[in-house]
């Protein structure tokens, strides 16, 4: 079935990047795309933007480019997801999500990562 | 593509009906002529889960009170007699066209 463990809380400054981590088990690693969302405080989901772990090959939404950089590591099976230049607007819960390519759903998902910026 | 979710706030008896609806700003019907429109269930506290995909599929392991339809720009996702459990907020998503988006969210609570 499948499992993603996503690396533990962050408090970071701003201005400063985090880097979060989901580590995928019970299916093949480089079979499925890994897509990241995050949701702020009380808010509703928001994409940022997918890995293909296979090729590396990479497509972030628009308001993330040039913040976001997603990355994988396939002996490890694990995806990253870091984010730069962080802003308090920033502040969220954090989750990667395996998509199955020819329905596009997402399954499953990660437990979260909460990232907090603060001075 | 702008989802909007309606209602916000669904107040619901245990054991009765409830219907959650979205509307897409543009068509969700793909090249490939399939429509790729999600529900997600959010129990507090938890990730997202998978509920139904392209529609009208129900994803395993999900009870079958839980039905998908629509077609185009309006989707409804309908629980045929509500349960404690079912306690959460509901989002649609669209993975037609990136970004991909979701609708607001709808909070299911019980009366």
């Amino acid at each position: 079935q499948g499992q993603l463990v996503q690396s533990g809380a962050e408090v970071q400054k701003p201005g400063a990047s985090v880097r979060v981590s989901c580590k995928a088990s019970g299916y093949t690693f480089i079979g499925y795309y890994i897509h990241w969302v995050r949701q702020a405080p009380g808010q509703g989901l928001e994409w940022m933007g997918w890995i293909n772990p296979n090729s590396g090959g990479t497509s972030y939404a628009q308001k993330f480019q040039g913040r976001v950089t997603m990355t994988r590591d396939t002996s490890i099976n694990t995806a990253y997801m870091e984010l730069s230049r962080l802003r308090s607007d920033d502040t969220a819960v954090y989750y990667c999500a395996r998509m199955y390519y020819y329905d596009r759903w997402f399954d499953p998902w990660g437990q979260g990562t909460l990232v907090t910026v603060s001075s | 593509i702008v989802i909007t979710q309606t209602p916000l706030s669904a107040p619901v008896t245990l054991g009765q009906p409830a219907s959650i609806s979205c509307r897409s700003s543009q068509s969700l019907v793909d090249s490939d002529g399939r429509t790729y429109l999600s529900w997600l269930q959010q129990r507090p506290g938890q990730p997202p889960r998978l509920l139904i995909y392209r529609v009208s599929n129900r994803f395993s392991g999900v009870p079958d009170r839980f039905s998908g339809s629509g077609a185009g720009t309006e989707f409804t996702l309908k629980i045929s007699r509500v349960e404690a459990e079912d306690v959460g907020v509901y989002y649609c998503m669209q993975t037609t066209q990136f970004p991909y988006t979701f609708g607001q969210g709808t909070k299911l609570e019980i009366k």
